[in-house]
């Protein structure tokens, strides 16, 4: 049974650095890719990026100056990284696998919500 | 990037009635179509992967289907606890991107 359970902090100031861990339990960990994925209050799903047990990532482009994705291979844990955060980064954000092998995220974190506020 | 149009937005059903909704892929994306149902304050779960494959522990009153770029996700007979929020998610090219989601409420 795989399970992703999150972690971080939740209430950020304007310019500060979000930074959120999720740790794998179950499963594999080098057989997949590891994702973050955030939803601001009421409204729709943004894929954030991603990351391999072997440190190869693919990033939203939207994101890309201001995200670092990491991972702990010894832990089994992945985590996020967003500089210079503004209100506009206000979300939930889950942590997924993403299976290849079906194209689809499979497994997800419970979500944490960060509030950017001043 | 692929910008999925999903409709219709919103919609309102009876218990057992079908529902149909529907993503267009802005470009040819094969099968790379999954579906999630997302609950409030829940995480998205996933329903069918690979556009028309059920996943593991999903009823089977879900259905999807490829037509071109076309992608449906089918409720046949609606029940109470399906009442969420549906979307639809291309896995073909980075970035990967979501649909903006079906709310389907009572009638």
């Amino acid at each position: 049974q795989v399970q992703l359970q999150q972690w971080g902090a939740g209430l950020l100031k304007p310019s500060e650095t979000l930074s959120l861990t999720c740790g794998v339990y179950g499963g594999s960990f080098s057989a997949y890719y590891w994702t973050w994925v955030r939803q601001p209050p009421g409204k729709g799903l943004e894929w954030i990026g991603e990351i391999t047990h072997r440190r190869r990532t693919n990033y939203n482009p939207s994101l890309n100056s201001r995200v670092s994705i990491s991972v702990d291979t010894s832990k089994n844990q992945f985590s996020l990284r967003l500089s210079s955060v503004a209100a506009a980064d206000t979300a939930m954000y889950f942590c997924a696998r993403t299976n290849y092998g079906s194209g689809s995220l499979d497994h997800w974190g419970q979500g944490t919500l960060v509030i950017v506020s001043s | 990037d692929i910008q999925m149009t999903q409709s219709p937005s919103s919609l309102s059903a009876s218990v057992g009635d079908r529902v149909t909704i529907t993503c267009r892929a802005s470009q040819s994306i094969n099968s790379y179509v999954s579906w999630f149902q997302q609950k409030a304050g829940q995480a998205p779960k996933l329903l069918i992967y690979s556009a028309s494959s059920l996943q593991s522990g999903a009823l089977s009153r879900f259905s999807g289907r490829k037509s071109g770029t076309d992608f449906t996700l089918t409720i046949s007979g609606l029940q109470p606890e399906d009442f969420a929020t549906y979307y639809c998610q291309q896995t073909y090219s980075h970035p990967f991107t979501f649909g903006p989601g079906t709310k389907v409420d009572v009638k």
